[in-house]
């Protein structure tokens, strides 16, 4: 049973610069979030995906987006990026939008210098 | 008001100890309250979920004080194996996202 994947592990980019995290749920669950993890905080929640559209939305800029594709797998893509968008960010599975049981993956450490 | 706070210690306690982290929420529509164990550089794994009648499991004992809004996790004969940062997390029900503390980060020396 294949728990919560993510791609890159890790990855550096130049403020400015575009980048796109990747996630394939746990298999059987059809709703994806993503959390940004900053160094010594808590996950904070940028949005969540369920049947390929956002339902829900942290407080994050637009430069924030993201996609889900048929497969349940999802996106989340950085504009524009900014030294502060340096973080760990988290990709949650879980079986409806209840929240409930979320499952984390590794995470995609990124750094912007 | 942060939504979620935690000391953050970090806790530096012999192996054996018994240790206590707090917590307090500030929205009382809270519904389900959870711990999350994180290991250093991994994410975050659900450690227990809170119950309003207070749960445990094994060495674990959450408890929820919803008068009071606070939730606690009692780790008792604490092992190396323990060391990590605990999560407390509060979601208000329904579709609405999990809230997530800075975390208690806790060492058990041998």
């Amino acid at each position: 049973d294949a728990g919560v994947t993510q791609s890159p592990t890790h990855l550096i980019k130049t403020r400015g610069q575009q980048v796109t995290l990747r996630c394939s749920p746990k298999s059987g669950h059809d709703t994806v979030s993503w959390y940004q993890q900053a160094l010594g905080q808590g996950p904070q929640f940028i949005f969540q995906y369920y049947e390929e559209e956002e339902r829900q939305r942290g407080n994050f800029p637009d430069r924030f987006s993201g996609h889900q594709f048929p497969n349940y797998s999802s996106e989340l893509n950085v504009n524009a990026l900014l030294l502060g968008d340096s973080a760990l960010y988290l990709c949650a599975s879980s079986l409806g939008t209840q929240n409930y049981e979320q499952y984390f993956g590794p995470g995609t450490r990124l750094t912007v210098t | 008001r942060k939504e979620v706070e935690q000391d953050p210690g970090p806790f530096n306690v012999p192996e054996g100890a018994t240790v206590a982290f707090n917590c307090t929420y500030s929205n009382s529509a809270s519904q389900s309250f959870f711990w999350y164990r994180q290991d250093c550089r991994k994410e975050p794994k659900l450690l227990m979920s809170v119950y309003s009648s207070g749960n445990e499991d094994g060495r674990f004992t959450a408890q929820l004080n919803r008068a009071s809004q606070y939730i606690s996790l009692l780790i008792r004969d604490s092992k190396l194996s323990d060391s990590a940062t605990y999560l407390c997390v509060v979601n208000i029900g329904g579709n609405t996202p999990l809230v997530f503390g800075k975390g208690t980060r806790l060492s058990v020396i041998a």
